[in-house]
């Protein structure tokens, strides 16, 4: 069982619909992550909280908007999204923000992203 | 730049056969090295690491070591079973370095036949 949970598993949403993906943590890591995988792909990294703020902001398009609310929790708001944005969104979380050296990521087991 | 590159897949074997999946790496700095793994319908689990040269990282009957000479960090298992089916990342992490500057490799597929 994965220590990062991410809801829904499978979310199918059109172009002009606003979701949310949710993912929490409860190992005290003080670093959370969102990734989106194409298929057969490796992770792409989106977004990087550290101590709860925004860190790495890698030039995603502003249709994907993140939130931390705390430590243990962290959203993806997802407006006006395009049929190329279908992935699998993972959430990871580390130990240690400032380096990943030695503090692996834990991954979630994803949700499922379909946008008609 | 860090680079990872992973030998091409899909890779087929049968029950109980030796398994090698080739990683190799490019860094400036003294990187750690991890094997991710994605099984069918699941997110990327930590299989093992290695933080320095000559470390071996152990997990589940897998195992690899840091090759600093020849920049590799090869994944090998004795006898392959049908539940490690699944696909295998290499990756690397500089010293210092945040998330952003974790290096996948391009994945390799495994199946393993009954």
């Amino acid at each position: 069982d994965t220590e990062v949970t991410q809801t829904p598993k499978h979310l199918v949403m059109g172009m002009t619909n606003k979701k949310s993906l949710k993912c929490e943590q409860h190992m005290g890591h003080r670093a959370m992550y969102w990734y989106k995988q194409k298929a057969k792909k490796p992770p792409e990294l989106m977004f990087v909280y550290s101590y709860e703020k925004l860190s790495i902001n890698e030039s995603v398009p502003s249709r994907f908007s993140p939130e931390c609310p705390n430590s243990s929790l962290l959203n993806l708001h997802l407006h006006a999204l395009q049929p190329e944005d279908s992935a699998l969104y993972l959430c990871a979380s580390s130990r240690n923000p400032d380096s990943t050296y030695n503090s692996p990521l834990h991954f979630g087991n994803g949700t499922r992203l379909t946008v008609t | 730049g860090n680079s990872v590159t992973q030998m091409e897949g899909p890779v087929t074997l049968s029950e109980e056969a030796f398994l090698t999946i080739n990683c190799t790496y490019t860094a400036t700095g003294y990187p750690s090295l991890f094997w991710y793994v994605q099984y069918p319908g699941e997110g990327l689990q930590l299989l093992l690491k290695a933080t320095k040269a000559d470390d071996k990282g152990s997990n589940k009957g897998f195992e690899a070591t840091y090759r600093k000479e020849t920049t590799s960090f090869h994944l090998e298992k004795g006898s392959v079973q049908v539940s490690d089916s699944a696909v295998y990342f290499c990756a690397l992490s500089d010293r210092g370095s945040s998330a952003s500057k974790i290096i996948f490799g391009s994945g390799t597929r495994l199946s393993i036949r009954p």
